[in-house]
Parts: C-alpha cells; sequence; structure tokens
C-alpha cells in the first residue's frame, strides 16, 4: 500500500527559482492537504482541497499556489523561491472533510532555498 | 485564536519508566483531537482520535484520555522503540483544518 507518495524528497533551489512539488494518493480520498514543518512550530496548513475541483487557503498561503488535478493529485507550486520557504512540506490526504476521519500523510519533501 | 500546546517539548525515560505527556487546547469547537506518531524523516502516523470528554482509547502501551481542555497521553512501561516525536492535533468545526501543537520529542533509554 502506497498511501501518499511525495515527489521529491529533497531539493534544493537558489533564491527565486520555482519548483512545484508532487502529491498523489490512492486511497480514494476527497480532502487533500498542504503543510509546511518548521522546527518549534509544529505543522501548518499552507493550502487544501475538500474535494477534486477546490481549493482553500490555510494559515500560511503566501508565495504558494496549489493545484488540484485530479481526485489522486494535489501538487504545491513555489513561484519565486525565498530562503523563509526552506522547510520540509508535507502532504496529506484524508476522507470527505464533513467526517471525523484523521489525515493520512506522506514522508515529505525537504526542501532548502540558498 | 484556536491554539494547541503540547508539554513537555522533550522528554527522557528509562526503559519501564511509565510518564504522561500533555496536549491542551483553546478551539472555538472541538470536533475531534487526534493523536500521532512521527519517527525522523518521516510524516506523522495516525494513532488515535478522541471526540468527547471522557473518551479513552488504547494501544499496546499508549492509552489518550481527554477532557474539555486537554488531551494526555499515557506511555506504560516504554520501550526504545516508543522513541519518536508524538504530536496532537485539533478539528473544529470548520472540518478541513487541523491545528497541530509543536509536539513531544520522547527519547526512551534501554
Amino acid at each position: 500500500n502506497a498511501g501518499v507518495t511525495q515527489t521529491p524528497k529533497f531539493q534544493v533551489l537558489k533564491t527565486g527559482q520555482s519548483m512545484t512539488l508532487q502529491c498523489a494518493q490512492d486511497m480514494n480520498h476527497n480532502s487533500m492537504y498542504w503543510y509546511r514543518q518548521d522546527p518549534g512550530m509544529g505543522l501548518r496548513l499552507i493550502y487544501y482541497s475538500a474535494s477534486e475541483g477546490t481549493t482553500d487557503k490555510g494559515e500560511v498561503p503566501n508565495g504558494y499556489n496549489v493545484s488540484r488535478l485530479n481526485k489522486r493529485e494535489f501538487s504545491l507550486r513555489l513561484e519565486s523561491a525565498a530562503p523563509s520557504q526552506t522547510s520540509v512540506y508535507f502532504c496529506a490526504s484524508s476522507e470527505a472533510g464533513n467526517t471525523y476521519q484523521p489525515q493520512h500523510f506522506g514522508d515529505g519533501t525537504r526542501l532548502s532555498i540558498l | 485564536e484556536d491554539q494547541v500546546t503540547q508539554s513537555p517539548e522533550a522528554l527522557r525515560l528509562q526503559e519501564g519508566e511509565s510518564s504522561s505527556l500533555n496536549c491542551s487546547y483553546t478551539v472555538s469547537g472541538l470536533r475531534g483531537l487526534f493523536w500521532y506518531r512521527q519517527d525522523p524523516g518521516k510524516g506523522p502516523e495516525f494513532l488515535f482520535t478522541l471526540y468527547s470528554a471522557g473518551e479513552e482509547k488504547e494501544k499496546e502501551r499508549l492509552k489518550a484520555t481527554l477532557t474539555k481542555k486537554e488531551s494526555f497521553l499515557h506511555i506504560t512501561a516504554p520501550k526504545p522503540e516508543d522513541s519518536a516525536t508524538y504530536l496532537c492535533a485539533v478539528q473544529t468545526y470548520n472540518f478541513n483544518k487541523f491545528y497541530f501543537g509543536s509536539g513531544t520529542k520522547l527519547n526512551v533509554k534501554p
């Protein structure tokens, strides 16, 4: 069972470069999420998609864009990377948002911006 | 403002030494509280969901409890393989919003 798959696992960028983080889930979940995890700050929600075709901002959306490509895939794009975006990025999915279902996480993308 | 606070930040135990981790929350309306385990270099792994005050869930050496203001993760006779960071998260009336604490890093020495 693959669960939630994130690519790439590691990436180093220069300030101003752009890149897209990919996420795919094979659990037929409706909702998908992007978080960043920084030391001492816990997981912070960047964007989420309650269902295919919808996206909404989370707690820290500035500097990011997302695309819900289909039910399986949810990508996160950094248009012009900044050192403050150095972090570990996690994608998660859950069943329909209006239920008490936990989120299932991928193993993260470790992103460094120089 | 919705907030989740975990304590302590780090905890070192000897194998077999029982203890508890705390997760306190202030949210506009609690729908569910979740406990996760996170190993280094990995994503959080789901452990428990608690829905209402007084509820308890158990899994091997772990037991999670919930009151109206906080949750505890009790670890009984821990083993070195229980070493990990434990995260709690709350889900509010906005079903798609989960608020995470910053975690407790547990180290169990043999």
